[in-house]
């Protein structure tokens, strides 16, 4: 297992456009968690999944945004209508979801919205 | 509402020195907290964590619950340790988990 996998690395987009972001959890994880995050900030939690529920959304995620995780395994975060607020770095973790476990993170996607 | 407070942005340390990184909580319940360390170009990867008092790389930290506190200690300072550090605590309302990161710690440990 090579850990939390995210794609694209990079996405620049213009105003106005929609972005989808993709993340492969550890296959073992039934939890998968999206964080925002910015520069000078530590991760900001956005949302988070057992299996393929969605449990808990953060304020941070409007309407615009949107994730998923269709069959409990890889996850998406869709950002439609970007707004220049919207650049990031997007990170993924997974975790065994059992008290005290520790979150495994991915490379993160940045975002520039032009 | 949880918070997770690292008051220092940049800390500079010699090596050989020791180094206290600080992390401070606000949660009402029993928390779970956790350092996670970024190297350069490296992701996020957990360094340690309460529930399993270890000390992992020369690292050891102690919950605090009467000060709220869970800073992150080494005697010795070595110039690989030199990354970023975030506290971070878990918390549950309704059943339901939340994370909160605190700001982050730059540590920089001169030759």
């Amino acid at each position: 297992d090579t850990g939390v996998s995210q794609n694209p690395r990079h996405k620049i987009t213009k105003r106005g456009q929609n972005v989808t972001f993709r993340c492969d959890p550890i296959s073992e994880h039934n939890r998968l968690y999206w964080y925002r995050q910015t520069l000078g900030q530590g991760p900001e939690f956005l949302t988070y999944f057992q299996n393929e529920a969605q449990l808990e959304k953060s304020r941070l995620l409007s309407d615009r945004f949107s994730a998923e995780r269709p069959k409990g395994s890889f996850s998406t975060l869709e950002i439609q209508r970007t707004e220049q607020g919207d650049s990031a770095m997007y990170l993924c973790a997974s975790s065994a979801g059992l008290v005290g476990q520790p979150q495994h993170f991915g490379d993160g996607t940045r975002l520039s919205i032009l | 509402a949880q918070r997770v407070t690292q008051p220092e942005k940049l800390l500079s340390v010699f090596k050989g020195a020791p180094v206290e990184l600080k992390c401070n909580y606000s949660y009402s319940g029993s928390p779970e907290l956790f350092w996670y360390v970024q190297y350069s170009r490296q992701r996020l990867q957990l360094l340690l964590r309460h529930i399993s008092r270890e000390s992992i790389k020369g690292f050891t930290a102690d919950l605090n619950k009467g000060e709220t506190s869970f800073h992150l200690k080494k005697p010795v300072a070595q110039e690989e340790d030199s990354a970023m550090y975030y506290c971070a605590l878990t918390g549950y309302s309704g059943g339901y988990q939340k994370v909160t990161f605190g700001t982050g710690t730059k540590l920089q440990v001169i030759p």
